[in-house]
C-alpha cells in the first residue's frame, strides 16, 4: 500500500505486481514533464518525458499518464523488479521559468521479492 | 547518451574551510547548468542556474556570497561552497542541458556529498 512518511511517501509492492506512482503539479504553465529515478547516493536517472500536447506515453515496461485538467502525472511500471526499488521523482518545467526543472516531492518504490 | 561528470563524490571538511565542486559536460555542450542540493529523505532542491560567460540566478533563499558559481566554459561548471558550516552538509547535484539538442532533456551527475565537521 501507499503512506506518506515523515518526508517521503513510500509505497511497496509484490514483485511481479505493476506499481503505479502518482505526482500532483502546481504550475499550470508547466509544458514539459519528466520522471526520474534515484538510487541511495546517486544521481537522478532520466526514466521517460512527455509533452503537454500529449496525454500518455509509453517506454520499456514504463508508461507515463499526464492529466491536464487536474494537473495530475502518473508513472506505471509494469511487471515490476527488485531493480526497480529507488526513490522516484517527476519533474516539471515551464518555458516561461527559463526552462528549469522543478522535482516534485518523490515517492519511495520498494520491491517486495 | 550524454555524459555528466560530477567531481568529488564526496569530500569531508572541517568548519570554516571552503569547498569546490566540478561538473563538467564530456560530450556536449551545455550552455546551462543547473546546481541542486537534496538533505536525507527529501526531494532535489534547485540553488541556482548556471549560464555560460554570465552571472548565475539564484533561487530565493539561497545566499550568492555562500555558494559561488562560475560556468567560464561550456563544458564546465563549478560550484564553491564557501565558510562551509555543518548545515551546509548535504547532497549537491549538477545537472546540463545539451545546447546542441533539439529536446529539453537534462543530464545529471552522480552528486557530491558534502558533510561538514
Amino acid at each position: 500500500g501507499e503512506s506518506v512518511g515523515l518526508h517521503l511517501p513510500t509505497l511497496s509492492v509484490q514483485e511481479g505486481d505493476n506499481s503505479i506512482i502518482n505526482c500532483a503539479y502546481s504550475n499550470s504553465a508547466s509544458d514539459y514533464f519528466i520522471w526520474y529515478k534515484q538510487e541511495s547516493g546517486k544521481g537522478p536517472q532520466f526514466i521517460i518525458d512527455i509533452r503537454s500536447n500529449m496525454d500518455k506515453r509509453q517506454g520499456q515496461r514504463v508508461t507515463v499518464l499526464l492529466n491536464k485538467t487536474v494537473k495530475h502525472l502518473s508513472l506505471q511500471i509494469a511487471a515490476t523488479q527488485p531493480g526497480d526499488s529507488a526513490v522516484y521523482f517527476c519533474a516539471e518545467m515551464a518555458k516561461t521559468s527559463y526552462d528549469k526543472v522543478i522535482f516534485g516531492p518523490g515517492t519511495s518504490l520498494s520491491v517486495i521479492p | 547518451g550524454a555524459v555528466v561528470s560530477q567531481h568529488p563524490s564526496r569530500v569531508i571538511c572541517k568548519s570554516g574551510t571552503s569547498v569546490k565542486i566540478e561538473c563538467r559536460s564530456l560530450d556536449f555542450q551545455a550552455t546551462t547548468m543547473f546546481w541542486y542540493r537534496q538533505f536525507p529523505k527529501q526531494s532535489l532542491m534547485l540553488m541556482a542556474t548556471s549560464n555560460e560567460g554570465s552571472k548565475a540566478t539564484y533561487e530565493q533563499g539561497v545566499e550568492k556570497d555562500k555558494f559561488l558559481i562560475n560556468h567560464a566554459s561550456l563544458t564546465l561548471s563549478t560550484l564553491t561552497v564557501t565558510s562551509a558550516h555543518p548545515e551546509d552538509s548535504s547532497f549537491y547535484i549538477c545537472s546540463a542541458r545539451d545546447g546542441g539538442a533539439t529536446n529539453e532533456k537534462l543530464f545529471f551527475g552522480s552528486g557530491t556529498q558534502l558533510s561538514v565537521l
